[in-house]
């Protein structure tokens, strides 16, 4: 009964670059989210997506990243042209429904930007 | 929009010596609040959630929390620290009515010492 399944859990990337993490979401859960934690502070939203949708994605930067959650396969967020202010770990989770419950987290990917 | 302050970045406490970490939250309706832990270099784990059913909540390893509307605080306790315990903790209020979104804390860093 695996849960939240990130990969990779490192990723370097040049500036420039293209970084595409990748979240596959607790068996049964159809609701995914995607966090940054940035060094020393606490985690922010960025995008809440159900299959095939984009439900809310108030916390995204307005350029150069991307959120999907396809029908088949794993959600994957896409940071194109990356710069070194990407550097963080970004999360994932996932519940079963919407509504004020709790989110079962990934161990994250830890991004790195030379 | 909802908020939470942890009014600790760092706390250190003896092993065998209670636990405090301290939160409050803003928010505009009744909330959904959430403890969670961190440890290093890894994702987040549930310690226990309030759901607006009773007020002292129990959750895994022996913490508890304790609702108080009139005070807009919910404060994590632990009669008897563990050097596992040592991490990070996140107090998280849901975003919304919906719970659709997460807002973190800044996180405390707990320290145990021997």
């Amino acid at each position: 009964n695996a849960g939240v399944m990130q990969n990779p859990r490192h990723l370097v990337r040049r500036r420039g670059q293209e970084a595409r993490l990748r979240c596959s979401p607790m068996k049964g859960h159809s609701h995914v989210y995607w966090y940054r934690q940035l060094p020393e502070e606490g985690l922010k939203f960025m995008v809440y997506l159900q299959k095939e949708n984009i439900i809310d994605e108030s916390g995204m930067p307005k350029e150069r990243f991307s959120a999907e959650f396809p029908k088949e396969g794993p959600s994957i967020l896409r940071i194109q042209q990356v710069v070194r202010g990407d550097s963080a770990a970004y999360f994932c989770a996932s519940s079963p429904s919407a509504g004020p419950q709790p989110q079962h987290f990934g161990d994250g990917t830890r991004l790195s930007i030379l | 929009a909802q908020s939470v302050t942890q009014l600790d970045s760092h706390v250190s406490v003896s092993e065998g010596t209670p636990v405090l970490l301290r939160c409050n939250y803003s928010s505009s309706y009744s909330p959904s609040l959430f403890w969670y832990v961190q440890h290093p270099n890894k994702g987040l784990q549930l310690l226990l959630k309030y759901t607006s059913a009773a007020t002292l909540v129990k959750g895994i390893n022996g913490f508890e929390a304790e609702f108080k509307k009139s005070e807009t605080s919910f404060h994590l306790t632990k009669p008897s620290a563990h050097m596992s315990d040592a991490a990070e903790y996140f107090c998280v209020v849901s975003d919304t009515e919906y719970g659709n979104k997460l807002v973190f804390g800044a996180g405390t860093i707990l320290r145990v010492k021997s």
